[in-house]
Order: structure tokens, then C-alpha cells, then sequence
């Protein structure tokens, strides 16, 4: 079983419309969440991220941890076509070198 | 806004020579990674590098790879003898040192081992 699980996609979804993305793990070590945005041949920028379980609200962005599934979303809300990306889940333990363990990314399109 | 840089952008190289991959962490981090991402496949981690020593390294980081940060603002990736699977994506990351949760990551250099 993979580390990270993550839907490829793509997911193309028209603007304006709700966006769910996730991620399952099985680390149990695992304590912090993040979602990082990719564009194409372009770093990956954080979004948001979460400690432990639990939900975090950024703007247009809502961030879901669900330890006892070992289940992560991330949602989108009001989609814009400047959404479109490839979208990685990330993950990693406390203490230590904070290594951070990806999933293959979600790659979104969203559409006039 | 303080950002992660990399240099070269583009790189590409023959199969057997070496290569070093620079990277300018923002300037109050103290924690350094490399990751890799081969074309169509996930982000990978290489290595963390903390107080000058690694801190942990991947079973992809072997004797060909080496990390070094041989002034205050560089930190340098240096593989010895390319291979043709080494082509890819290669990006740095940094973070300060008591925020577990955000990695900052630059643009990256792709390498091309021909």
C-alpha cells in the first residue's frame, strides 16, 4: 500500500463551481497536513496546512484532516479558472527533519 | 516577499559528469531539503540539511549525491556521476526552524543527463 494515495484526475470542473480534493495516507506517524498548488513545470507553493485533525478555512480554501480515516480534503469554493492547477497533498511526522511525503497530485481545470 | 532560488533553471548534461545544483534558501530558515520530481511522478524527498550536517537522507540520496552549504546564504546539491535516471525536476526547499509545517519550495532546476 502507498504511503500517499492521491487521485490524479484530471477534474475538470466548470467556474464557479465547489471543488473536493483528497488524499488518504497510511502513516499513522503522520501529525502535520499540507496542500501545496503546482503549475505546470513550477514549484510547489503551500496553500494551507493543518496539524493534527480537524478543519482550517483560508478565503476560498477549506482544509479537512480526518486522523481516525486517515482521510484528508481540501475544498474549493467559487472556482476560478486561476484554479486551474495540479494540486499535491503533502504529509509529515513531528520533530525531526520534517521530511514531507506527497501524493502524485490532482491535476484541476476549471473551465469558462 | 522573501522567495527560495535556484540556479541553473535548465541543465543539461552527459551521462558521467557531474553536476551542482545551487539554491538560495530564504534568509532567516534554518532548515534546507532537496526534493526530486522525474517527469509524471511525484515529489520525492532527497535530504535534509541542519546545522550543517544532514539530518536525514532518502535511499535515493546515495554515495553519488552530496549536499553542502559552503557559505551563509548557499546550499548545493551535487551529484557525482549523472545517470540517465537522474534527469529530472530537482527542487529546494527551506523552512525556519520551529515551523514544522511550511516548507517553502524554489522554482526549481530541471536536469537533463543525456
Amino acid at each position: 500500500q502507498k504511503e500517499v494515495e492521491q487521485d490524479p484526475g484530471p477534474l475538470s470542473v466548470p467556474e464557479g463551481a465547489i471543488v473536493s480534493l483528497n488524499c488518504t495516507y497510511s502513516n499513522s506517524a503522520f501529525q502535520y497536513f499540507m496542500w501545496y498548488r503546482q503549475y505546470s513545470r513550477k514549484g510547489p507553493e503551500l496553500l494551507m496546512y493543518t496539524y493534527s485533525s480537524g478543519n482550517k478555512e483560508d478565503g476560498r480554501f477549506t482544509a479537512q484532516v480526518d486522523k481516525s480515516s486517515k482521510y484528508i480534503s481540501l475544498f474549493i469554493r467559487d472556482s476560478q479558472p486561476s484554479d486551474s492547477a495540479t494540486y499535491l497533498c503533502a504529509m509529515s511526522g513531528a520533530g525531526g527533519g520534517n521530511k514531507l511525503t506527497f501524493g502524485t497530485g490532482t491535476q484541476l481545470k476549471v473551465e469558462l | 516577499e522573501p522567495e527560495v532560488t535556484q540556479t541553473p533553471s535548465h541543465q543539461v548534461t552527459q551521462m558521467g559528469q557531474e553536476v551542482i545544483l545551487r539554491c538560495v534558501p530564504i534568509s532567516n530558515h534554518l532548515y534546507f531539503y532537496w526534493y526530486r520530481q522525474i517527469l509524471g511522478q511525484k515529489v520525492e524527498f532527497l535530504v535534509s540539511f541542519y546545522n550543517n550536517e544532514i539530518s536525514e537522507k532518502s535511499e535515493i540520496f546515495d554515495d553519488q549525491f552530496s549536499v553542502e552549504r559552503p557559505d551563509g546564504s548557499n546550499f548545493t546539491l551535487k551529484i557525482r556521476s549523472t545517470k540517465l535516471e537522474d534527469s529530472a525536476m530537482y527542487f529546494c526547499a527551506s523552512r525556519l526552524l520551529d515551523r514544522e509545517e511550511t516548507q517553502y519550495f524554489g522554482p526549481g532546476t530541471r536536469l537533463l543527463v543525456l
